[in-house]
């Protein structure tokens, strides 16, 4: 059984790109969430979904950032117009239901912005 | 605010000896949970705590979750190598079904 899956492994953008950031949860979980980690840092919670449906987007930026979680495919962070300060590394996680549940992280996607 | 205070940030240890980390705040939760990430990789669930006073051991680890339900500590004995990773507390609120996460104990153990 597959874990949680997280690519690319590594991104390098240059200011004003954009970044797309995917995850494919754990077979039979419909939860997914998307945390940031700076370096030497913990975690920050940036954003919570459900298929099709996002639950709790509190931690995430308003500007610049959008999620998603189609009914069919991975979830997708994507983040317009990437600055210096949003190079971090990002990890997904996932749960089968509810939030209350264990979360499955992925392995991180690792974003640097020149 | 910080709804976790993870303490220390930091420790460095040799081989063989004991640490202590700790997970504290002013709310109380329903459960906790603690993770270790090592470098280069995502979270992984160690263990999760849910009644009040609580001790759970996985091999040299040693979990407890306060009476009140405010705290936790999380214990290795004879620290190796392969313990060396940032902890992480994790805990559902009580109130409002918030998940948060600590700052996270960096420890590194020398052989």
């Amino acid at each position: 059984n597959a874990g949680v899956m997280q690519n690319p492994r590594h991104l390098v953008r240059r200011r004003g790109q954009e970044a797309r950031l995917r995850c494919s949860p754990m077979k039979g979980h419909s939860h997914v969430y998307w945390y940031r980690q700076l370096p030497e840092e913990g975690l920050k919670f940036m954003v919570y979904l459900q298929k099709e449906n996002i639950i709790d987007e509190s931690g995430m930026p308003k500007e610049r950032f959008s999620a998603e979680f189609p009914k069919e495919g991975p979830s997708i962070l994507r983040i317009q117009q990437v600055v210096r300060g949003d190079s971090a590394a990002y990890f997904c996680a996932s749960s089968p239901r509810s939030v209350g549940e264990t979360q499955y992280f992925g392995p991180g996607t690792r974003l640097l912005v020149l | 605010t910080q709804l976790l205070e993870q303490s220390p940030q930091f420790l460095s240890i040799q081989e063989g000896e004991n640490l202590t980390v700790y997970c504290n705040s002013s709310s109380v939760f329903s459960s906790l949970q603690w993770y270790r990430q090592e470098p280069g990789e995502g979270p992984v669930l160690l263990v999760t705590v849910v009644t009040g006073g609580e001790v759970k051991k996985l091999k040299r680890l040693t979990f407890q979750f306060g009476d009140a339900r405010k705290d936790s500590s999380l214990h290795i004995t004879a620290a190796q190598p392969g313990d060396t990773g940032l902890y992480l507390c994790r805990v559902l609120r009580a109130a409002g079904n918030k998940l948060t996460f600590g700052g996270g104990t960096r420890v590194l153990v020398k052989p």
